[in-house]
């Protein structure tokens, strides 16, 4: 089984300033890793994720990942953030191997003000 | 291209009433899931076909809780006797998991219907 921790319900945070949402998983087997973003009444959309190879991984909008194995982390940053960033950003988690259901975190909340 | 739908966009219900959630998903899509969301929630899993059958619905919360997909398309939700506490929206994902490696094994989402039980 897996599960997914994002400690951080909720981040405000000034435009242009810098943002990291954190996740950290738990898994008995390999995982490929996701980030998804919700806007207010809108369906999940994927921002970005990781399957294999560079554990650094660039998604749309500005933002990247980066995946460790070691402390089972995969923290999601923007350099600078703008006021549409606004939204709940979902991490999460499938085994490797075959189509299979993904494992989320409960959010965390991007509040964006200038 | 479209993407997934889901019909009703809201869905409000009574007590011990029955209700049909559907999904279309992307147009050669094999693979569809049903999660569901409660308030401040992370999307829980529910079932998961591979073309009719269901590959997985170790999700489903009990036996009140049932999905067909007939014809490997369309999908529909079916929940009996709801209860309050089966408030929450209801996502549905489609994925063409081709290779597992590949990115026709994305899941795409779908807006989500919106169910209360009042």
């Amino acid at each position: 089984a897996q599960s997914v921790t994002q400690l951080d319900s909720q981040v405000p945070v000034f435009e242009e300033a810098p943002v990291e949402l954190r996740c950290n998983y738990s898994s008995s087997v390999s995982v490929y890793l996701f980030w998804y973003v919700q806007y207010p009444n809108q369906g999940l959309q994927l921002l970005l994720k990781y399957l294999s190879g560079s554990t650094l991984v660039k998604g749309i909008n500005g933002f990247e990942a980066e995946f460790n194995k070691s402390q089972t982390s995969f923290h999601l940053r923007k350099p600078s953030v703008h006021i549409s960033d606004t939204a709940e950003y979902f991490c999460a988690v499938r085994p490797t191997g075959t189509a299979s259901k993904l494992t989320f975190g409960t959010g965390t909340r991007l509040q964006v003000t200038l | 291209g479209a993407g997934v739908s889901q019909t009703p966009s809201n869905k409000v219900t009574e007590k011990g009433k029955y209700v049909e959630l559907r999904c279309d998903p992307i147009s050669g899509h094999t693979a569809l899931y049903w999660y569901r969301q409660s308030l401040g929630q992370g999307p829980e899993f529910l079932i998961y076909f591979q073309g009719t059958g269901a590959a997985d619905d170790s999700g489903l919360p009990n036996d009140r809780f049932f999905a067909v997909r007939p014809e490997g398309s369309v999908s529909t939700l079916k929940i009996q006797r709801t209860e309050r506490g089966d408030s929450a929206v209801y996502l549905c994902a489609s994925s063409s998991p081709s290779r597992e490696d590949s990115d026709t094994d994305t899941q795409y989402f779908g807006p989500g219907t919106r169910l209360t039980v009042l």
